[in-house]
């Protein structure tokens, strides 16, 4: 089955700062590459998510990477703001199968 | 389009007890999933129902089982429960194009 692993597990940056968090697959087959936002107490919310047909997807100050070749992609949030601390998960999937998620890494950022 | 809603919210059980908890997926969605998370721990996969069938099945003991329902709502259930049964279980159900919605979560206390 399929393998996803993810770093780092916490991640430390100043207000204003950019923070990346990277995710490796295993399985070829995944095509479909979501991340999860779970701030403390609630549940995870979708904030980001790419197809394995785009290399790069944006959404104002949140953007995520793919390689295929690799089999890594990342999540990129620029200008970081006290808001942003929370657990992120990635995770990877195709058409009818699991969706496999990555251990989190647990983002705070320090105002 | 109201959200994926979960029963109950809170629950505590005694060792030995069993358990039920249910899931009302967004609406139009045929796929429900459930989670384990525990603290500290990523999103361990229980099971995936679609359109009234297990379609994938985590790595849980038999004590752990779910159904779903004609009108896609689905159950877990818990068995014999144990201490190490405690943790918050989520239910997600996940659209035609393969996004994974979750619910709040049934935060599961067994004492």
């Amino acid at each position: 089955g399929e393998n996803v692993e993810q770093h780092p597990s916490t991640l430390s940056v100043q207000e204003g700062d950019s923070a990346v968090i990277k995710c490796t697959y295993s399985d070829s087959a995944s095509n479909y590459f979501p991340w999860y936002k779970q701030e403390l107490g609630k549940r995870p919310q979708l904030i980001i998510d790419i197809r394995s047909n785009v290399g790069e997807k944006k959404d104002q100050r949140i953007a995520v990477t793919l390689n295929k070749t690799a089999k890594h992609f990342s999540l990129h949030i620029t200008e970081t703001q006290p808001e942003d601390s929370a657990v992120y998960f990635c995770a990877a999937t195709n058409t009818g199968n699991q969706f496999y998620f990555g251990t989190g890494t647990s983002l705070t950022v320090i105002p | 389009k109201a959200g994926v809603t979960q029963t109950p919210r809170y629950l505590i059980k005694t060792r030995g007890q069993q358990v039920t908890l249910s899931c009302s997926p967004i609406s139009g969605h045929r796929s429900v999933s459930w989670y384990q998370q525990t603290p500290g721990q990523g999103l361990q996969f229980l099971f995936e129902y679609f359109s009234e069938t297990q379609r994938n099945k985590g790595n849980f003991p038999g004590r752990f089982s779910g159904r779903q329902f004609s009108n896609s709502r689905s159950e877990m259930n818990v068995s014999t429960l144990e201490l190490g049964d405690s943790a918050l279980y989520l239910c997600a159900s996940r659209s035609v194009l393969g996004e994974l919605f979750f619910g709040e979560g049934s935060r599961l206390t067994v004492l």
